[in-house]
């Protein structure tokens, strides 16, 4: 079985700071990982995923199978970018995602 | 497209009636995720469906819990005789058939047992 761990629950900065939110995940095969954010009173929605390799809002995110760690990075923190995130995994042959418990990051000016 | 539309948003229940929780997919989505979120944890995923099909329930409970994704109309999460643990946010997700798109996302549905 696999399974998705973000140990923080809170991560609060400044803003201009950087920001590195932690996903390790364990699973014996090859897996798929994601991003999801939900903004306040907004739906969850899909941020970034591994295979596409793509910064999208600033936020990078490298899937690390030595460490199997997945952790989401941004340099430069905004007020804006508050808010849950989930780190998911899905793994081979599968359509379901596994989520870890998320990081609420606050932003603070 | 309204996205993936989950209704009623808020359901209180008393200790052994029904719940039913309604999820219609993104238009032209084929495919149906149920997940439950218990406070202070992530979403754990319950079942997956595709038009008049269970594909994969591994996440059901084994009893009171049911699912279905008729071929018309939206899915529907049936939980019979509901006990107070289970509050908890319900979300829909939908997918098109190519298993390489991204899913998205209801509302979610927050169940109180009372």
């Amino acid at each position: 079985a696999q399974r998705v761990t973000q140990p923080e629950k809170l991560l609060s900065v400044f803003k201009g700071a950087p920001v590195e939110l932690k996903c390790n995940y364990s699973y014996s095969g090859s897996p798929e990982l994601f991003w999801y954010v939900q903004y306040s009173r907004q739906r969850l929605q899909l941020l970034l995923r591994h295979i596409s390799r793509e910064s999208i809002k600033g936020f990078t995110a490298d899937l690390n199978k030595g460490e199997t760690s997945f952790h989401l990075k941004k340099p430069f923190a905004q007020e804006e970018d508050s808010a849950m995130y989930y780190c998911a995994l899905r793994a081979t042959g599968r359509r379901a995602l596994t989520f870890g418990s998320g990081t609420r990051l606050q932003v603070q000016p | 497209n309204a996205g993936v539309m989950q209704n009623p948003r808020h359901l209180v229940r008393r200790r052994g009636q029904e719940a039913r929780l309604r999820c219609s997919p993104m238009k032209g989505h084929s495919h149906v995720y149920w997940y439950r979120q218990l406070p202070e944890e992530g979403l754990k995923f319950m079942v997956y469906l595709q038009k008049e099909n269970i594909i994969d329930e591994s996440g059901m409970p084994k009893e009171r819990f049911s699912a279905e994704f008729p071929k018309e109309g939206p899915s529907i999460l049936r939980i019979q005789q509901v006990v107070r643990g289970d509050s908890a946010a319900y979300f829909c997700a939908s997918s098109s058939q190519d298993g390489n798109t991204e899913a998205f996302f209801g509302q979610g549905t927050r169940l109180t047992v009372v």
